[in-house]
Parts: structure tokens; sequence; C-alpha cells
């Protein structure tokens, strides 16, 4: 297991609220990258965070937001939920950005009713 | 628009089979190309190719990166059921900010 954490493990909404997830990265880790799994699709990139900066951007709207802290442990965002947001979310840590290993949280799966 | 695809999208071998797994990519700024292992939930790292024609292994596994075809492949000789997983290859740009993925490879062994 890496030292990632995530929470909750599980969380269901109803259309139209808001989400807040969480992230707890590696020690030593100073970047969290956020992405989307849709059932039977590969991770879709969100956003990065690097130093309480965000650092890159996927094809996400802007109610998907996000916020890393000093401690580098990192929140997501969602509002205005839409059934299609039902998905595994997952973090992931890497030192000084994605350049070799990033390490994975074991995912916050969201159904939204 | 960057694109990463996988196939075959899913595989079932019998225990002691060796497959080889392909990912293709059209990536603008490409810098190297990682494949995970998703068993439950979380990916976990296998390799990260960054130049061309140098194989990378561990254990029953290896990888190769073709910068000339645009694609890799992941070996997995003398097949067990443990290796049942989505294996996922992802594309990493210079840019740093951004992995691209692809949708994965369904992998059953079955004894």
């Amino acid at each position: 297991e890496t030292g990632v954490t995530q929470s909750p493990t599980h969380l269901i909404k109803t259309r139209g609220q808001q989400v807040t997830l969480r992230c707890s990265s590696q020690s030593g880790h100073n970047t969290v990258s956020w992405y989307q799994q849709a059932l039977g699709q590969g991770p879709q990139f969100i956003f990065q965070y690097y130093r309480e900066e965000e650092n890159g951007r996927g094809n996400f709207p802007p109610r998907f937001s996000g916020l890393q802290f000093p401690n580098y442990s990192s929140e997501l965002n969602v509002n205005a939920l839409e059934l299609d947001d039902s998905a595994l979310y997952l973090c992931a840590s890497s030192f000084d950005g994605p350049y070799y290993e990033q390490y994975f949280g074991p995912g916050t799966r969201l159904t939204v009713t | 628009e960057d694109k990463v695809v996988q196939s075959p999208l899913s595989l079932v071998v019998h225990e002691g089979d060796t497959v080889t797994l392909n990912c293709s990519y059209e990536v603008t700024n490409f810098r190297s190309l990682l494949w995970y292992k998703q068993e439950k939930k979380a990916p976990t790292f296998l390799f990260m190719l960054t130049s061309s024609g140098i194989e990378k292994k561990s254990g029953r596994l290896s990888s190769i990166l073709d910068k000339k075809e645009l694609s890799s492949i992941l070996n997995i000789t003398a097949t067990q059921t443990g290796d049942s997983a989505i294996y996922l290859c992802a594309v990493l740009k210079t840019s740093y900010d951004k992995v691209i993925f692809g949708p994965g490879t369904s992998l059953s062994v079955i004894p």
C-alpha cells in the first residue's frame, strides 16, 4: 500500500449538490494530481497542484475546483453535480511533478443520483 | 487532440501463457510512457520508458518503447492468476503538467 489516503471511500449525492473529496499525499511529496475514472475507462486528468498552486488542468469545467494546503494535502470540490460525475476519483502524489512514480490513493467512489 | 490507445481492450488467457499488451499514442511534446497495473482501485506503477529501444524488466514483466512507431508493448511471461488486472498505459508530456491515460486492457488469467 502507498502512503496516499483518500476520504471518504464512498459517497452518494443528489444531482445539483456539491461535494468535497480529500487526499493526503505521501510523506515528502509536494505534488497532487486528481483523476476521474468512469467505469470501464482509464483515468482522466482533472488537474494538478504543485506547492499549493494549480499547475495544469485537463478538459474539465470550472465547477471542478481544488485546493492544496501547506502540508500538501489536497481537496477536490465539485459543484452542481451531474449524473455523469459518477465515477471513481483518484488522487496521486509525487515529488516535484508527475515525472516518475505517482503513488495513487485507493480512490473515492462517487455516485450521483 | 492527444490520444492514447490500447489493445486489446480485454483478454482471457490460461495460466502459463505469455501475453503482449499494446499501447500507441498520438501526443504532442511526448516525454515518457508509463505502465500501471490496476487491481481493485489504486493503479500501481510498473515501468517508465523514455528512450526508444531499451527494454525495462521486472521479473516476468517487460516493456519496450518504439518512438518511431509511437508505441509500446508490455509482455507478461508465464502468467499467473495474480496477474489478472487492468493494465493502463499513460503518456507524460514535456510540460510535466499532464498525464494522459489510455482506456486500459483488462487481463483475466484463468487456472
